[in-house]
């Protein structure tokens, strides 16, 4: 089936000690999006490529970072981790054109210790 | 400031009954309106949309409404199941402001369907 996968589900960090978090797709689509969800809030959008071309949102910390290095990949760089930033981070695929469906992936839960 | 409110953290509901889920945008050029379902430990996944040129979009058992001059949606769910138990986001799409068409959540509503 053809799916988002995040890697790994659970992520540990310590303060301020760089982590990486992954997604890929199985959709080929052009979009990829990184999102922010903290307990009880909306997810909030960082940024997103469409195909190579990124964007960031205007209110994204400098803190993060991201990486498409290919079509089916999409990396999240936290380069220096605060208590704050301890969140569920859902990675969403999207065709572009005319669909303006996301399809999202289960998830990367981060804890900050 | 947020764009899409849903004021409702939580609704319970027997099964069998309807479930009335709500919505409130706002902002007049959002042009696209989605629902999410969302279980306890995976992503959201779509329910279904409607665009802001139709007022009602019937998918089996959910139907959602729109009703753009008071800029509210809602999600019926008719006859709602245990198995609809979840946390439902609206979202809406901006498509202008170089937005991109990217998409704004709502916080989220609790279901819970009681037997």
């Amino acid at each position: 089936d053809a799916m988002v996968i995040q890697n790994p589900r659970y992520q540990v960090t310590q303060f301020g000690k760089p982590v990486t978090l992954s997604c890929s797709q199985t959709l080929n689509h052009n979009v990829m999006y990184w999102y922010q969800q903290k307990s009880s809030q909306a997810p909030k959008l960082l940024f997103h490529y469409y195909d190579k071309d990124f964007n960031n949102e205007a209110d994204t910390p400098d803190n993060f970072q991201s990486r498409r290095p290919n079509t089916s990949f999409c990396f999240l760089d936290i380069r220096s981790p605060g208590l704050g930033d301890a969140a569920m981070y859902l990675c969403a695929t999207s065709p572009g054109t005319g669909s303006y469906e996301q399809y999202f992936g289960p998830g990367t839960r981060l804890t900050v210790t | 400031d947020q764009q899409v409110k849903q004021n409702s953290p939580s609704l319970s509901v027997q099964e069998g009954r309807i479930s009335i889920l709500n919505c409130d945008y706002t902002n007049s050029m959002f042009d696209y309106f989605l629902w999410y379902k969302k279980y306890p430990a995976e992503g959201p996944t779509f329910l279904i949309s409607i665009s802001s040129i139709k007022d009602k979009n019937e998918d089996g058992r959910f139907t959602v409404f729109l009703n753009k001059s008071a800029k509210h949606l809602s999600l019926h769910i008719v006859p709602s199941q245990p198995g609809d138990s979840a946390v439902y986001f609206c979202a809406a799409r901006d498509n202008y402001g170089g937005s991109q068409g990217n998409l704004i959540f709502g916080k989220g509503t609790k279901l819970s369907v009681k037997p």
